[in-house]
């Protein structure tokens, strides 16, 4: 199984803050990548797919990088929207994996 | 506009067979090349990928489960269904169905609402 490392696992950060998130994959996954957010209580929401194209609809403060074991989910200019947990997914190969996710609090 | 809705199976008891369902409004189950998947995540806890299939039978699942789990397409109801035999309180969490989206690359996108599971006597 591909292992998905996610860090921070939590972060303290403000309104207008500039936030990134890493993800290192424990084997090489091209760009085989996605992110979500989830909000408490609530279902995953697609970010970015493909390690760096937006989804349609999602503000384009998100924004992601990377390839191959490491990759990067920045959000530009955090909204009180944004104050949840995201994670980072593979879809090289199954079983599908997920990471650990990193959860954004309020400073 | 793509929703899934999961059912609510409300008490399993330890031992049973968990069986969910997922409606799919606003699209086919049998359209294009979709695969219909559950994830699931346990209290707290992050997200664990169970499997997914299509209407054509293509079919994969987690190994962890592979042994315990059966997922189906219903065409007539437009449906996903799931089974997930021998439970225990280690299957507790939050069930949610997706649509596997994409062509080269996959993605999960839509997802339903999710639906609690307790597993408990």
């Amino acid at each position: 199984d591909i292992q998905m490392t996610q860090s921070p696992s939590s972060l303290s950060a403000s309104v207008g803050d500039r936030v990134t998130i890493t993800c290192r994959a424990s084997q090489s996954i091209g760009s085989y990548l996605n992110w979500y957010r989830q909000k408490p209580g609530k279902a995953p929401n697609l970010l970015i797919y493909a390690a760096s194209s937006l989804q349609s609809g999602v503000p384009s403060r998100f924004s992601g990088s990377g390839s191959e074991t490491d990759f990067t989910l920045t959000i530009s200019s955090l909204q009180p929207e944004d104050f949840a947990t995201y994670y980072c997914q593979q879809s090289y190969s199954t079983p599908l994996t997920f990471g650990g996710g990193t959860k954004v609090e309020i400073k | 506009q793509v929703q899934l809705q999961e059912s609510d199976p409300g008490l399993v008891q330890p031992s049973e067979t968990l069986s969910l369902t997922c409606s799919v409004s606003g699209d086919s189950v049998s359209s294009g090349s979709y695969y219909w998947s559950w994830i699931r995540q346990p209290p707290g806890r992050g997200l664990e990928w169970i499997g997914y299939t299509s209407h054509t039978g293509g079919i994969d699942y987690n190994p962890s489960l592979k042994s315990r789990v059966s997922m189906s397409v219903d065409t007539s109801k437009n449906q996903l269904s799931l089974r997930l035999s021998s439970v225990t309180a280690a299957d507790t969490g939050v069930y949610y169905c997706a649509r596997r989206s994409g062509r080269v690359y996959y993605w999960f996108d839509p997802w339903g609402q999710g639906t609690q599971v307790t597993v408990s006597s």
